[in-house]
């Protein structure tokens, strides 16, 4: 069993739907991260949490401790949201190194 | 500031030759972390620093790779000799330290033929 375990793995919108991606994770963790990754390769750090919530434009993440899950959220989706974003932990032992979910692709078709 | 900057974007290589790839972290970032992407296993860690120290390269194939930090603001990454089996795209990245966010550089896209 992977330590980070994202789902769905694949998810396909039509543009404006509200838009759920989940991630738990079995080991104890210091934070939590969501990151970006479009078609071309380039990675962004979208979120970094610990606890409670975060929100920036349309995204919001979230993060329950007691349950080890995570979600990211997009509201009002749109094509250009079209990526695979990928749950990540660093855990309380190991330092800053991550721990890489399998990633989910989105597809938001107009 | 300019992120993180790796070179090459791309490499292509014949099989047995020396790859070396670089990053120049933010400056101020005192962690850097190598990473593997391969479709085959997703992300890994390959090796990390922290003040210029490797502080785990567990995830260092074998010996054909090697991880340098001279440096706060400069490391390498070495291959020698390149097999097609190391073909993936390898990122850089670097944070303040334990508890900060990521910044990713944009990759290199390695290829061994």
């Amino acid at each position: 069993k992977n330590e980070v375990e994202q789902s769905p793995q694949n998810l396909t919108a039509q543009e404006g739907e509200f838009i759920t991606i989940n991630c738990s994770y079995s080991v104890g963790i210091s934070a939590l991260h969501w990151l970006q990754q479009h078609p071309g390769g380039g990675i962004v750090s979208l979120f970094m949490l610990s606890s409670g919530k975060k929100k920036h434009g349309r995204l919001i993440a979230t993060i329950n401790i007691q349950e080890k899950h995570s979600s990211l959220h997009i509201t009002a989706s749109h094509p250009r949201d079209s990526a695979v974003y990928i749950c990540a932990v660093s855990g309380q032992t190991s330092g800053s190194r991550l721990t890489f979910g399998e990633g989910t692709q989105l597809t938001v078709n107009p | 500031d300019a992120g993180v900057i790796q070179s090459p974007r791309h490499e292509v290589t014949e099989m047995g030759q020396e790859v070396t790839l670089r990053c120049k972290p933010i400056s101020g970032h005192n962690s850097l972390f190598w990473y593997r992407q391969t479709m085959m296993r997703g992300l890994e860690l390959l090796i990390y620093f922290n003040n210029n120290v490797p502080i785990d390269d567990s995830g260092m194939p074998e010996d054909r790779f090697s991880a340098k930090m001279p440096n706060a603001s400069f490391s390498t990454l070495k291959i020698q000799p390149s097999e097609p089996r190391d073909s993936a795209v390898y990122f850089c990245a670097s944070a303040k330290g334990v508890g900060y966010g990521y910044t990713f550089g944009s990759g290199t896209r390695l290829t061994v033929v």
